[in-house]
């Protein structure tokens, strides 16, 4: 069983849509959670970065951990074109290794 | 200030050569990361530098990979002899090493083995 599920997709959605992306996960140690953005041929760009359950808003994306259920939500509000990519969800403990889901390819259409 | 690079960006081999990959980081940082992507799977951890030392090779797949980060500046990995197996994006991330520090990811080089 891998330690961090994500779906991968593909989520197609027309501009303007709001945007759920969800990871579960299974190891209590992971402590923070990140959101990065993949573009095609371009190395992962973090988003956001949490590390206590509840929401943390920059803009229109709104992260959300829920510890006691081990999962964790990127929202996008108002999505643009400009979105679409693959969004990797995060994590890791003590260790500074990040453990990866695998990634949700997102479309957003004009 | 310019982010972590990598070289090449492509490099195709094939089954039993060697190639070497460098990686970058962004100045002042101690913390270089090195993680791959095989084709279908998630991007995985390799190893972590903390300046010239090796604080975390658990995720190295055999000895057929070898890090190294000379002078705590650019690291390479080198995979001697490779096989079809190895091919995927390798990534090369830094960090400052604060205790909720942020990773920041070369573009990564996409090793394809024949």
């Amino acid at each position: 069983q891998k330690e961090v599920e994500q779906d991968p997709g593909p989520l197609s959605v027309p501009e303007g849509a709001i945007v759920s992306l969800n990871c579960t996960y299974s190891n209590s140690a992971f402590q923070y959670f990140m959101w990065y953005r993949q573009y095609s041929r371009k190395g992962p760009e973090l988003l956001m970065y949490t590390y206590s359950s509840g929401n943390k808003e920059d803009g229109r994306f709104t992260a959300q951990v829920d510890k006691s259920s081990k999962y964790i939500s990127l929202f996008i509000r108002d999505s643009q074109p400009s979105d679409s990519a693959t969004y990797l969800c995060a994590m890791t403990g003590s260790a500074r290794q990040l453990t990866f889901g695998s990634g949700t390819q997102l479309t957003v259409l004009p | 200030e310019a982010g972590v690079t990598q070289f090449p960006s492509h490099s195709v081999i094939e089954k039993g050569q060697t190639v070497t990959l460098r990686c970058d980081p962004i100045s002042g940082h101690d913390n270089l990361y090195w993680y791959r992507r095989v084709m279908g799977k998630e991007i995985k951890f390799l190893l972590h530098f903390v300046k010239e030392s090796k604080q975390d090779e658990s995720g190295m797949p055999n000895n057929r990979f070898l890090a190294e980060r000379t002078g705590g500046t650019y690291s390479t990995l080198k995979v001697q002899p490779a096989e079809l197996e190895d091919s995927g994006v390798y990534f090369c991330a830094s960090s400052l090493g604060l205790r909720t520090d942020t990773q920041y990811f070369g573009p990564g080089t996409r090793l394809t083995v024949l």
